[in-house]
């Protein structure tokens, strides 16, 4: 049962403009989320967090929206750059431990 | 140091060969994961230790060992592996164990392939 998903494969944006990654989930007790950037051969990176008291928090071009009543999630990038051609993952803790991650989003910069 | 470390990075092995992954962290964390990571999937949990005790097993083959020594290395023991196994091996870590909140460091990975 994928309790995070990320309804979208992948994504091209032009370089310059905003790059929006979507993710929903089902189980209402989430209360943090994070987004994590992979690039091939690599381990995920942390990006940015929220926790689900708040419904935005920023962190220089990257920006995630939370919509607890949709139970949806966003990631705003602004303005999109080449070396933020990457797989996308959003994450929830399951229990204190177990993070279960998204499906995952390709996003592709173009110059 | 803020980094995760891995190694090796890349390994081949055969299904009656006996081998080690090896992760190492040096920020203080007390919780450390193994993941593992198909093609074009998430990575998906296989064990966690908080202080250095094996708090999770996601229903892991025993023929996957995981060892964690002291707080700052965690091993994964192979044996018996199937071609299936191949995959990317990630290790993360966080600052406490127990506290959903608490980011997860990952390393880079090794890649794994069993012939």
């Amino acid at each position: 049962d994928q309790q995070v998903k990320q309804n979208s494969p992948s994504l091209s944006v032009q370089e310059g403009r905003i790059s929006i990654l979507n993710c929903d989930y089902t189980n209402s007790m989430f209360d943090y989320f994070l987004w994590y950037k992979k690039y091939p051969a690599e381990g995920p990176t942390f990006l940015i967090s929220i926790s689900s008291i708040k419904d935005k928090n920023e962190d220089g071009r990257f920006t995630v929206f939370l919509n607890k009543s949709a139970k949806h999630l966003s990631l705003h990038i602004v303005p999109s750059q080449p070396g933020d051609s990457a797989v996308y993952f959003c994450a929830a803790p399951l229990g204190n431990e177990k993070l279960t991650f998204g499906t995952g989003t390709r996003l592709t910069i173009i110059p | 140091d803020t980094e995760v470390t891995q190694t090796p990075k890349h390994l081949v092995m055969g299904m009656t060969n006996k081998k080690s992954l090896k992760c190492e962290q040096h920020m203080g964390h007390r919780a450390m994961y193994w993941y593992k990571q198909k093609a074009k999937k998430p990575p998906e949990l296989m064990f966690v230790y908080s202080y250095e005790k094996l708090s999770i097993n996601e229903s892991v083959p025993s023929r996957f060992s995981p060892e964690c020594p002291n707080s700052s290395l965690l091993n994964l023991h192979l044996h018996a592996l199937q071609p299936e196994d191949s995959a990317l091996y990630l290790c993360a870590s966080s600052p406490l164990a127990g506290r959903s909140t608490d980011t997860q460091y990952f390393g880079p990975g090794t890649r794994l392939t069993v012939l």
